[in-house]
């Protein structure tokens, strides 16, 4: 199997609080993990690429100092959203990719985030 | 510029018959395809894949199809289920060593009637 956990499922918490969101791969190691960003209606927008070990890489138009990403392990990835504002609520879906070469990326459930 | 474009927002089907879900690309670099199925509130789930090389790719119910040239692919589900109702996501990627990121389409959502 490939099992990626996402906690938490749901969060809200008052403007300019900082939100850490853990992603984790159960059952097979991943050294490249993903963050995106999903909006009502639309697609999965990648927000940016977490290697283990080293920086993540982030997409055009994502703050990195807002998003603060850490890939501490094979299998943990956190996103923090730091000093966050209601325009910040969205849902955030992590997803790990088991190996190299043609392989699927495997998603978390997801986290749902209202700042209020 | 929308890179992966699935034109169709809904479709609905009824139980046993086939679903067909439509997926365009405009980049010539993506090389490797992917379907996935979502529900509300929950992450993508991985369905079936397909490697540029191929034109089929078949997994119990699913198929994907491939057209390079058409720089097209579908999905096929037959027979179609009422637990099959999801937003489908087309997925694809280029290749070039590390660079695993995927591009996604908005997403068709498929309504199976009993």
């Amino acid at each position: 199997g490939a099992v990626v956990s996402q906690h938490p499922s749901w969060v809200i918490c008052k403007s300019g609080t900082s939100v850490k969101i853990e992603c984790r791969s159960l059952d097979f190691q991943a050294t490249t993990m993903f963050w995106y960003r999903q909006f009502p209606k639309q697609s999965l927008m990648l927000m940016a690429t977490s290697n283990e070990g080293s920086k993540a890489t982030y997409e055009q138009g994502v703050e990195k100092d807002k998003f603060l990403i850490n890939h501490a392990s094979l299998t943990l990835s956190t996103l923090t959203v730091t000093s966050a504002h209601p325009e910040d609520s969205s849902f955030y879906i992590c997803s790990a990719q088991k190996g190299n070469g043609n392989q699927p990326q495997h998603f978390g459930d997801g986290t749902r985030l209202s700042i209020l | 510029d929308q890179q992966v474009k699935q034109n169709s927002p809904s479709l609905s089907v009824q139980e046993g018959r086939i679903s067909i879900l439509n997926c365009d690309y405009t980049n010539s670099m993506f090389d490797y395809f992917l379907w996935y199925k979502k529900y509300p509130a929950e992450g993508p789930t991985f369905l079936i894949s397909i490697s540029s090389i191929k034109d089929k790719n078949e997994d119990g119910r699913f198929t994907v199809f491939l057209n390079k040239s058409a720089k097209h692919l579908s999905l096929h589900i037959v027979p179609s289920q009422p637990g099959d109702s999801a937003v489908y996501f087309c997925a694809a990627r280029g290749s070039g060593g590390s660079n695993y990121k995927l591009t996604f389409g908005k997403g068709t959502l498929l309504t199976v009637n009993p």
